[in-house]
């Protein structure tokens, strides 16, 4: 199976900065990778899909990248709402996998 | 709009079964890939499984912990999904989702979840 492994787990940042979170795989997955963004109580949302596919709806300031192994979600000029577990997950092959959360906190 | 409606969670005895249902609607639900994803309380995400649609071989895939205890089926007549669970662990306890794959090899749209406990 393939591992995916996300960092930091949990981040405490303020409205306004620039955040970044990295999802490393354990093995290439080209460009299957995507991005949810999860409040407490609901369902997952789709964010970004094929590395750097912005879904419809998802503000700008959300954005990916990367390729192979390494790839990053970058949120710049965090809104209150952005305040949010996002998880990273591959599906180049199967058994599909996420990566382990990053929780991003208010400071 | 896409629309799935998970039910038939509930509390389980070890070793017991169960079989969730999620309704959708909004898209042509023949074409679609499937998929169930679960949420232990306080956990991370974990890819249960997916179906592929009839014209894709129908095939199912399944994650390691529970691959020879759960399948997933489908009702393209009822545009419904499947997983029958069975053997259950306490460990399986958690919020299951449907979710489709309708654009790419994503999970573009979700369920609401319906919560399986798992205790004696």
């Amino acid at each position: 199976d393939i591992q995916m492994t996300q960092s930091p787990s949990s981040l405490s940042t303020s409205v306004g900065d620039r955040v970044t979170i990295t999802c490393r795989a354990s093995q290439t997955i080209r460009y299957y990778l995507n991005w949810y963004q999860q409040k407490p109580g609901k369902a997952p949302n789709l964010l970004i899909s094929a590395v750097s596919s912005l879904q419809s709806g998802v503000p700008s300031r959300f954005s990916g990248s990367g390729s192979g192994t390494d790839f990053t979600l970058t949120i710049s000029n965090l809104q209150p709402e952005d305040f949010a577990t996002y998880y990273c997950q591959q599906s180049f092959s199967s058994p599909y996998t996420f990566g382990q959360g990053t929780k991003l906190e208010i400071k | 709009e896409v629309q799935l409606v998970e039910s038939g969670g509930g509390l389980v005895k070890p070793g017991g079964s169960l079989r969730l249902s999620c309704a959708a609607s909004g898209f042509i639900f023949n074409n679609a890939r499937m998929n169930w994803v679960r949420q232990a309380p306080g956990k991370g995400l974990e890819w249960v499984g997916r179906v592929k649609s009839k014209t894709d071989g129908g095939t199912t895939d399944y994650a390691t912990p529970v691959r020879d205890r759960f399948t997933i089926s489908r009702d393209d007549s009822k545009s419904t999904l499947y997983l029958q669970m069975n053997s259950l662990q306490i460990e399986d306890t958690a919020v299951y989702y449907c979710t489709t794959e309708l654009g790419g090899y994503y999970f573009d749209s979700w369920g609401q979840g319906t919560l399986v406990a798992v205790s004696s």
